[in-house]
């Protein structure tokens, strides 16, 4: 079975300052990993996956996460913060022969001007 | 143009009574869901059929019933609603199980 943790349920940062917010899964098969971000009182929006090949994946509104396979890590990062970017951030994992995604619960992010 | 559409966008409704939420996706995918998030923001998995055969169907009451009449549609049917169904239903889909999923907006459904 696969699972996710994503550390931190609340990420404040300052606008221009950088974004990181952390995710760990857990898979017994090479696992796709995602990042989804909701708006307040919207659906999910993929923001970048991993599949295979490189583990550097760049994705939309400038962010982008590594797959670290000797830590289990997939964190997601963007260099300088911008106020659209609060929002509700969502790591998930779904193993290579499933169609179960796994999410993580979640990490609140806000900006501060 | 909206490629994952959900129907109603807000439900309020009685304890004891039954609602249907509609999912319409024009993405031409084989693979639909069915997500719950709770009043924590937590996302699970509840239902999902690949071209019309239910293929996860998690630890869900029985009060709910999906139906797939075709491809593009996936329906979740709810009987004798409880306080606890309270909560925002999510449609997704995908072309295959690890490809993307894409959201629908939401059905927000408050039992008073």
């Amino acid at each position: 079975a696969q699972s996710v943790t994503q550390l931190g349920s609340h990420v404040s940062v300052s606008e221009g300052a950088l974004v990181l917010l952390r995710c760990n899964y857990s898979s017994s098969v090479p696992p796709y990993l995602f990042w989804y971000v909701q708006y307040p009182n919207q659906g999910l929006q993929l923001l970048l996956k991993y599949t295979t090949g490189a583990t550097l994946v760049k994705g939309i509104n400038g962010f982008e996460a590594e797959f670290k396979k000797s830590e289990t890590s997939f964190h997601l990062t963007k260099p300088s913060a911008h106020m659209s970017d609060a929002a509700e951030y969502f790591c998930a994992v779904i193993a290579s022969n499933d169609y179960k995604l796994s999410f993580g619960a979640g990490t609140t992010v806000t900006v501060r001007a | 143009d909206t490629a994952v559409s959900q129907t109603p966008k807000y439900l309020v409704t009685q304890m004891g009574n039954d609602k249907s939420i509609k999912c319409e996706q024009n993405l031409g995918h084989d693979t639909m869901y069915w997500y719950k998030q709770d009043s924590k923001k937590f996302l699970k998995i509840m239902f999902s059929y690949n071209n019309k055969e239910l293929i996860i169907n998690e630890t869900v009451p029985n009060r709910f019933s999906p139906k797939s009449p075709d491809k593009a549609h996936l329906n979740l049917h709810i009987n004798s609603l409880e306080l606890g169904d309270s909560a925002v239903y999510f449609c997704a889909s995908s072309v295959q199980g690890v490809e993307t999923q894409y959201f629908g907006p939401g059905t927000r459904l408050l039992v008073l």
